[in-house]
């Protein structure tokens, strides 16, 4: 089952903050991040296992909710290199695929 | 360390003929996944091999799509015959553990005319 993306779109000036979500209906076994830009590989961000959990690098980070059903991802002070589109990617515990979001397209202007 | 590399980059084809698609995981990477992205829709799950052998292929949407992985190093993926809503962008990712990272190759965009 795919989760659900939201928002489809933001656009930011250098500076500002965004805030990504991602939900499933049901609980998850993990919840991962990527960025892709435009022509190139998805980029792997982070993963979060466990309900409460708070992760993040440089200024971009996420958490993941106790019940383990909805995961947010943090853009700080956006830099021009953040843009891209962001997908999340939710695995169940009872396989090993990931099902991905429609995705959100970031735009970052100076 | 190389990443995960797929070949070729694009593909035009025209409706009827058989392309195969190439992935080269990362060294090491046991687990291979094909993902496949249609132009609007999500990222959708096609297979999943643990070495050689297919642990899922749960996404594979009819008997025109054929994977292997001979060896348990790179992959193919293979449309015969190949049809108009089969255009799409696919992906290959490789993992070293089973619910580990999954990291993502660059994509072959096909399209079928």
């Amino acid at each position: 089952q795919q989760p659900v993306q939201s928002p489809q779109a933001v656009i930011l000036r250098e500076g500002e903050d965004a805030v990504i979500n991602c939900s499933s209906s049901k609980a998850l076994y993990s919840v991962h991040w990527y960025r892709q830009k435009h022509g190139e590989a998805p980029v792997f961000l982070m993963i979060l296992l466990k309900g409460g959990e708070q992760k993040g690098h440089d200024k971009i980070s996420a958490s993941f909710n106790e019940k383990k059903q909805q995961s947010s991802l943090y853009l700080t002070a956006s830099q021009l290199s953040y843009s891209g589109t962001y997908f999340c990617g939710t695995e169940m515990g009872n396989d090993y695929k990931l099902s991905f979001g429609a995705g959100t397209t970031v735009t970052v202007r100076a | 360390e190389a990443g995960v590399t797929q070949f070729p980059s694009h593909s035009v084809i025209e409706k009827g003929q058989t392309v195969t698609l190439r992935c080269d995981p990362i060294s090491g990477h046991d687990n291979l996944y094909w993902y496949r992205r249609v132009m609007g829709k999500e990222i959708k799950f096609l297979l999943h091999f643990v070495k050689e052998s297919k642990q899922d292929e749960s996404g594979m949407p009819n008997n025109r799509f054929l994977a292997e992985r001979t060896g348990g190093t790179y992959s193919t993926l293979k449309v015969q015959p190949a049809e108009l809503e089969d255009s799409g962008v696919y992906f290959c990712a490789s993992s070293q553990e089973t619910r580990g990272t999954q990291y993502f190759g660059p994509g072959t965009r096909l399209l079928v005319l």
